[in-house]
């Protein structure tokens, strides 16, 4: 089975705060995603990467970074926290051989406080 | 006009009952589609992946793509409580940029024993 585990199910953090939010997969997965999931909104893009070190915005990546020092793992930064960054987090792994179903860990509760 | 439209619901149904979602997508380029069950609080996990038009069968789960009307459907038979959850749709092209998928915003069922 397909494994991708975020580091916390819960986290409460301070406006201006420096938030790091970890995903690791352990099937080799050329691609990451971060998503985040809003009530109404449904899931948003924010950052994906196709390879180590390779990066690219998605559809709301202000405010957010992103680093890949290594295959299976993939970090969310928020720089600085805010308080409408309060969300869930989703990070997601998918092949990279032209398979495009994507599978997901249990997400992240992130709260700005 | 939304790239993929899911009707939220909630849709409420007797135990045992067969149930229908669907989604309209607008980009003829899409050729595979996923369905997401996702429970409250927890990550996407994906039940059904589907390549162009036709039916897929899994257990009690039916996904059907129409791609000349740009329509997919998940069909639950004999459902059961478990079965309440949030049940995404999600689709991508074969393109080069073909592992983003473009997501409805879900339909919420609850099945009543």
């Amino acid at each position: 089975d397909v494994k991708v585990t975020q580091s916390s199910r819960y986290l409460v953090k301070r406006t201006g705060e420096k938030v790091f939010l970890e995903c690791v997969q352990d099937m080799d997965h050329e691609n990451m995603f971060w998503y985040r999931q809003d009530p109404g909104l449904g899931l948003r893009l924010i950052y994906f990467s196709y390879d180590v070190k390779m990066k690219e915005k998605g559809d709301i990546p202000e405010g957010y970074s992103v680093s890949r020092e290594k295959k299976e793992r993939f970090s969310l930064i928020l720089e600085s926290a805010s308080t409408n960054q309060t969300s869930m987090y989703l990070c997601a792994s998918s092949f990279g051989d032209g398979r495009t179903e994507a599978f997901f860990g249990q997400g992240t509760r992130l709260t700005v406080v | 006009q939304k790239e993929v439209e899911q009707d939220p619901g909630p849709l409420s149904v007797p135990e045992g009952a067969i149930v229908s979602l669907n989604c309209t997508y607008s980009n003829s380029a899409f050729q595979y589609f996923m369905w997401y069950r996702q429970y409250s609080r927890k990550g996407p996990e994906l039940l059904m992946y589907t390549y162009s038009s036709g039916n897929k069968e899994d257990g009690r789960f039916t996904a059907q793509v129409d791609k000349s009307s740009k329509y997919i459907s998940l069909f639950i038979r004999d459902s059961q409580p478990s079965d309440s959850a949030t049940y995404l749709c999600a689709m991508s092209d074969s393109g080069g940029s073909n592992y983003k998928l473009t997501f409805g915003k879900g339909t919420l069922l609850t099945v009543n024993p």
